[in-house]
């Protein structure tokens, strides 16, 4: 496509229960990144991804954060056993991989944790 | 350990007036990257501009101009003659060489006054 897409744009859902938040990058762009950015704040890195192998996990907050990707396209966030501090914009990124190519965004998933 | 800085949590302008967006890091690093984002209203992120620690050449395109001044380690971007769509939260990234971890400020929300 012709930018970075996420889904779903809005999730509502109770403390406890699992979600997953879907990212496809850009067509071709090999390194896909996730970055949470809770309300008024700036974005934090959870995970990067160059094709399906990610080789920096450092940021992800807990053991209830996983991701993978697929087939060097989509990648899946999921959170399990969500808690009302997961309550945050997931922002995801792609790039053409290499030595810092330029991160583009998708328009985010905003969670909110009842 | 990186990190960056952006003093400036709020600005409100008129309409027409320049207006600078201060932003300092902090890195070991001596090569790295450095990027300006733009998030509206609409929250999607918008790539402005990314520049080598070896370039220190200051950049303008159209309204937007960039000072890179790396013996102060800063970055600060320029708005010549502002006009209310540039109203946004506007976020300074720092990229180590080699590292894809993008590592944000904390954003500057300006506000354009009609």
């Amino acid at each position: 496509g012709a930018g970075v897409s996420q889904s779903p744009s809005n999730k509502v859902t109770e403390k406890g229960k699992d979600v997953e938040l879907r990212c496809d990058p850009i067509s071709g762009h090999t390194a896909l990144y996730w970055y949470r950015q809770r309300l008024g704040q700036g974005l934090e890195f959870l995970i990067y991804f160059q094709g399906n192998s990610a080789p920096d996990k450092s940021g992800l907050p807990s053991d209830r954060f996983s991701a993978e990707r697929t087939g060097e396209s989509v990648s899946t966030l999921t959170i399990q056993r969500t808690q009302q501090e997961d309550s945050a914009v997931y922002l995801c990124a792609s790039s053409r991989g290499g030595t810092w190519e330029t991160q583009y965004f998708g328009p985010g998933t905003r969670l909110l944790v009842l | 350990a990186q990190k960056v800085t952006q003093a400036q949590t709020e600005i409100s302008v008129v309409e027409k007036e320049d207006v600078t967006l201060d932003c300092v890091y902090e890195t070991r690093d001596t090569t790295y990257y450095l990027f300006w984002y733009k998030q509206p209203p609409s929250g999607e992120l918008v790539f402005l501009i990314r520049r080598n620690s070896f370039d220190e050449q200051n950049e303008i395109s159209g309204r937007y101009s960039w000072n890179f001044q790396k013996s102060t380690s800063s970055f600060n971007f320029t708005i010549t003659a502002s006009q209310v769509v540039d109203s946004a939260v506007y976020f300074c990234a720092l990229g180590p060489f080699g590292n894809e971890k993008l590592t944000f400020g904390t954003g500057t929300r300006l506000t354009i006054i009609p």
